[in-house]
């Protein structure tokens, strides 16, 4: 069935850092949505990315859609201890574009 | 009041007991699903429904059951728990369509589960 891995599981940066995590699918998808959860709290939505080598931005936060639609990528400029999170990309099974297949998730930790 | 609402937030129970986790949503979305939460998997899907007489198993159905009692109310069932299910259990809920925030899910609190 479809995998979806996330690199990497883990990385703690001092704030004022950059971050990457980056997303790969077994499969092409036709589209690709990114959520974070905080610590204790549960998956909120944060974009869509439908195009082929589509880029997005959210104030510091770039998210990327590759040519060949099998990858995908969160880069943070200069990370803030708000961006304390796990950032999971997910994207659509076979067959329906409504059932998601969420990758493993990147924990992002940030200190001072 | 949150759009999806899940109850129990929190339940302990004893292996081969019957759970029942239920969830509730007020955004009108005809689609809803149950994922599970465990570390360093991800967010994996149990169960999802597509409406209220439309029921299908998601990647790891074996050991729980579903009920779509109404398009708001769909809950989650393990007949007879084991120490393996301990895990955070999130309901979400999409609506269907081709535009903009179509298929985007809205997740539930989460009910964290212990089966000792």
């Amino acid at each position: 069935g479809q995998q979806v891995m996330q690199i990497p599981q883990y990385q703690h940066v001092q704030e004022g850092e950059d971050f990457t995590t980056y997303c790969n699918s077994s499969t092409t998808l036709s589209n690709i949505q990114w959520y974070k959860q905080r610590p204790g709290g549960h998956p909120v939505f944060l974009i869509q990315l439908v195009k082929s080598g589509e880029v997005k931005k959210q104030k510091r936060l770039t998210f990327q859609f590759g040519e060949a639609k099998k990858n995908s990528s969160l880069h943070i400029t200069a990370t803030q201890t708000t961006d304390v999170g796990t950032y999971f990309c997910a994207g659509p099974g076979a067959g329906t574009a409504s059932k998601l297949t969420f990758g493993t998730g990147t924990r992002l930790q940030v200190t001072l | 009041d949150a759009d999806v609402t899940q109850t129990p937030r929190n339940r302990i129970t004893k292996t081969g007991k019957r759970i029942m986790l239920e969830c509730s949503q007020t955004k009108g979305h005809d689609r809803m699903y149950w994922y599970r939460q465990d570390p360093g998997l991800g967010l994996r899907l149990i169960y999802y429904s597509f409406d209220v007489k439309d029921i299908n198993k998601g990647e790891i159905s074996d050991g729980y059951s579903v009920s779509r009692q109404a398009q708001a109310k769909f809950s989650l069932s393990l007949e007879s728990a084991i120490p393996n299910q301990t895990a955070l259990y999130f309901c979400a809920t999409s609506s269907w369509g081709q535009g903009s925030g179509a298929n985007v899910l809205t997740f539930g609190a989460g009910s964290r589960l212990t089966v000792l």
